[in-house]
């Protein structure tokens, strides 16, 4: 089966500006989730999506960071605007209904630098 | 809340060594405990998943063990090579199928 495919691989942007990053699941999973992955920190639950409703977004800066989930399937991320510390690799995972089982699945990652 | 801590947060052996990395939970509460490999700027691969009524998983070289009224798991890693420079992550799976990571053991191999 197909992986968990994000694009793009890296941005550099300047802060204050607004990216956008995009995620494709692997087919049938109804979980999504984003984590940040600061350099040296193991990642950080953002949000979780099952389906199109989101289970899980405590941990999102809500004043600057939005995400989405079209139609149960992909998801874009976006941070507007921007700041420095917002620089970390952003990944996305997805799961099955037996997720508890089988474990999840991540995409490569987009590393996001801004500066 | 649940923590997750690992350690070493670096180690450094000579190729050949068998070695062992240590993960630690502070909530008993979970369903299951993923090991996982990051090559540095790439995303996770998965490496192991011990369910939360099992002691222990084997992959090759790899196994790892799993206890959860200590919440403690440890990845055994035998015969080691300089491909199995990475770092290494655990994630434990809490309720509403949340995943919740330690910051990761850096290995590297000298050849």
């Amino acid at each position: 089966e197909a992986g968990v495919a994000q694009s793009p691989r890296y941005k550099i942007i300047e802060k204050r500006q607004s990216v956008a990053f995009w995620c494709n699941p692997i087919s049938g999973h109804a979980t999504l989730y984003w984590y940040q992955q600061i350099l040296g920190q193991g990642p950080k639950l953002l949000i979780q999506f099952q389906n199109n409703g989101v289970v899980d977004d405590s941990q999102l800066p809500k004043d600057r960071f939005s995400a989405e989930r079209l139609k149960g399937v992909d998801s874009t991320l976006k941070i507007q605007p921007a700041k420095l510390e917002d620089s970390a690799v952003y990944l996305c995972a997805s799961s099955s209904p037996q997720g508890r089982r089988v474990g999840y699945t991540f995409g490569s990652g987009t590393r996001l630098t801004v500066v | 809340k649940q923590e997750v801590t690992q350690i070493p947060a670096a180690l450094s052996v000579p190729e050949g060594e068998n070695l062992v990395l240590n993960c630690s939970f502070t909530d008993s509460a979970i369903y299951n405990l993923q090991w996982f490999r990051q090559d540095p700027g790439k995303g996770l691969t998965s490496l192991l998943l011990i369910q939360s009524s099992q002691r222990e998983q084997t992959s090759g070289r790899l196994n790892a063990s799993l206890d959860k009224s200590s919440g403690r798991s440890t990845l055994y890693i035998a015969a080691s090579q300089p491909g199995d420079s990475a770092t290494y992550l655990c994630a434990v799976l809490q309720g509403a199928q949340k995943l919740v990571f330690g910051q990761g053991t850096r290995l590297t191999i000298n050849p």
